[in-house]
């Protein structure tokens, strides 16, 4: 089963600053990586799949990188809205795909 | 537009069967394009795979629910269901149902591009 690691746990940023949230994979998983925002309370939402692709309605002040097995979120001028856990999810392998720890990205 | 919506109990006592429904609109559950798919997340942790649903019946379930789990669907009303049997506190969660794209090159899933705002469950007597 490949594992997927986040780091950091908590990221601590002010609003209107970026943010960088790393997602490694145990092993290569192409480029067969997404990206979830979960505010409090709600479902996660779908922001990057592809590894690079936004999805739809995604602002472009989000954007993701890497292939292989380590990758990148990152979150250029931080709104309220933002703050929220970031979740990365596998899909290469299957059975089955599995979800990062997260990433809690609050306010400074 | 798409959406989801689960429903069932909030509360189970142990050793019963917490049973939810995912009732889908927007797009068939009949489609080819998609996996109908069950995830949790227990108080504090992360989101965790339970098992999806295709069209055509077939299912997966996670290793760890498997002796446990039931997942089937209504195709009549567009809906699918989550059946897990002898529950105990630590099924306590919130339980979203999610469509899983289907990738044509793999026949696997691939990511999820729509949930359901999620039924959190408790379990106690």
């Amino acid at each position: 089963e490949i594992v997927v690691t986040q780091s950091p746990a908590t990221l601590s940023v002010s609003p209107g600053e970026g943010a960088t949230l790393s997602c490694r994979a145990s092993q290569s998983i192409n480029k067969k990586l997404a990206w979830y925002q979960q505010r409090p309370g709600q479902a996660p939402r779908l922001l990057i799949y592809g590894a690079t692709t936004r999805a739809t309605g995604i602002p472009a002040r989000f954007s993701g990188s890497g292939s292989g097995t380590d990758f990148t979120l990152t979150i250029t001028s931080l709104q309220s809205e933002d703050f929220a856990v970031y979740y990365c999810q596998h899909y290469n392998i299957w059975p089955p795909w599995t979800f990062g720890q997260g990433t809690k990205v609050e306010i400074k | 537009q798409e959406q989801m919506q689960e429903s069932g109990p909030g509360l189970v006592k142990p050793s019963q069967t917490l049973s939810l429904t995912c009732t889908v609109s927007g797009s068939s559950i009949s489609s080819a394009d998609y996996y109908w798919t069950w995830i949790r997340q227990p108080p504090g942790k992360a989101l965790e795979l339970i098992g999806h649903i295709y069209y055509n019946g077939s299912t997966y379930y996670s290793p760890s629910l498997k002796s446990r789990l039931t997942i089937s669907q209504d195709t009549s009303k567009n809906q699918f269901s989550l059946n897990l049997r002898s529950v105990t506190a630590a099924d306590t969660a919130v339980y979203y149902c999610a469509r899983a794209l289907f990738d044509y090159w793999t026949g696997y899933p691939d990511w999820f591009d729509t949930w359901g705002q999620g039924a959190r469950v408790t379990v106690s007597s």
